[in-house]
């Protein structure tokens, strides 16, 4: 089966700060789809930014980016001058079976700090 | 329309009763998935349906739940004979093809079984 894990349930960060947000997964496909999504409490899902394993470089979205790590089976997120809009749930993704769905980490509750 | 919408927002029903979950993806996306998210869980893969056909239902959790895709459009979830486990958030999500460029989400469906 494949599997994404989260391993941090909560993380905090200070307002202007950066923050990186861990994930592993498991899958045994040689091309793929990684993705992070953000879920504020309105509880609609925004994605983040998105990763094709077969690229080497980082994705970048703005204060987004990722540190890919395909050996490992690594791809956290990274968080650049924290905002207090950036409070919410983040959850990592990684499409499966042959790009119909997307398995979902158990997401990290993201505080920022004035 | 202009995104992925959801009803009812919140749902309140008794033990017993049959409940039904209405998604109206974006126009022109062919691909559909429903998923559950129970309080502090990750979000559990339900169904995925390209156009009316559901090519993968192993998801469902039991045989109380159905889905259904009428136009390549709207789609319902229905849940008969609720129960209490049955009580989650309820995302629809929708793709021009496949999770290749990940989905888009509507704001959910928050069901309570009393």
């Amino acid at each position: 089966a494949q599997t994404v894990t989260q391993s941090q349930p909560e993380m905090s960060v200070q307002e202007a700060e950066t923050v990186t947000l861990s994930c592993t997964y498991d899958t045994s496909e040689s091309d793929y789809y990684l993705f992070w999504y953000k879920q504020p409490p309105s509880r609609q899902m925004i994605l983040v930014i998105r990763q094709e394993a077969y690229k080497q470089q980082n994705a970048t979205e703005n204060r987004f980016s990722v540190n890919f790590q395909k050996a490992a089976k690594s791809f956290s997120l990274k968080i650049s001058d924290s905002q207090l809009g950036d409070a919410a749930m983040y959850f990592c993704a990684c499409e499966v079976n042959s790009g119909y769905a997307l398995n979902f980490g158990k997401g990290t509750s993201l505080l920022v700090t004035p | 329309g202009a995104g992925v919408s959801q009803s009812p927002s919140n749902k309140v029903t008794e033990k017993g009763k049959d409940v039904e979950l209405r998604c109206d993806p974006i126009s022109g996306h062919t691909a559909l998935y429903w998923y559950r998210q129970s309080l502090g869980q990750g979000l559990e893969f339900l169904i995925y349906f390209q156009g009316n056909s559901a090519p993968d239902k192993s998801g469902l959790p039991s045989d109380r739940f159905s889905a259904e895709r009428t136009g390549g459009s709207v789609s319902t979830l229905t849940i008969q004979r609720t129960q209490q486990e049955d009580s989650a958030v309820y995302l629809c999500a929708s793709s021009q093809e496949g999770a290749n460029y990940g989905y888009t989400f509507g704001s959910g469906t928050r069901l309570t079984v009393v």
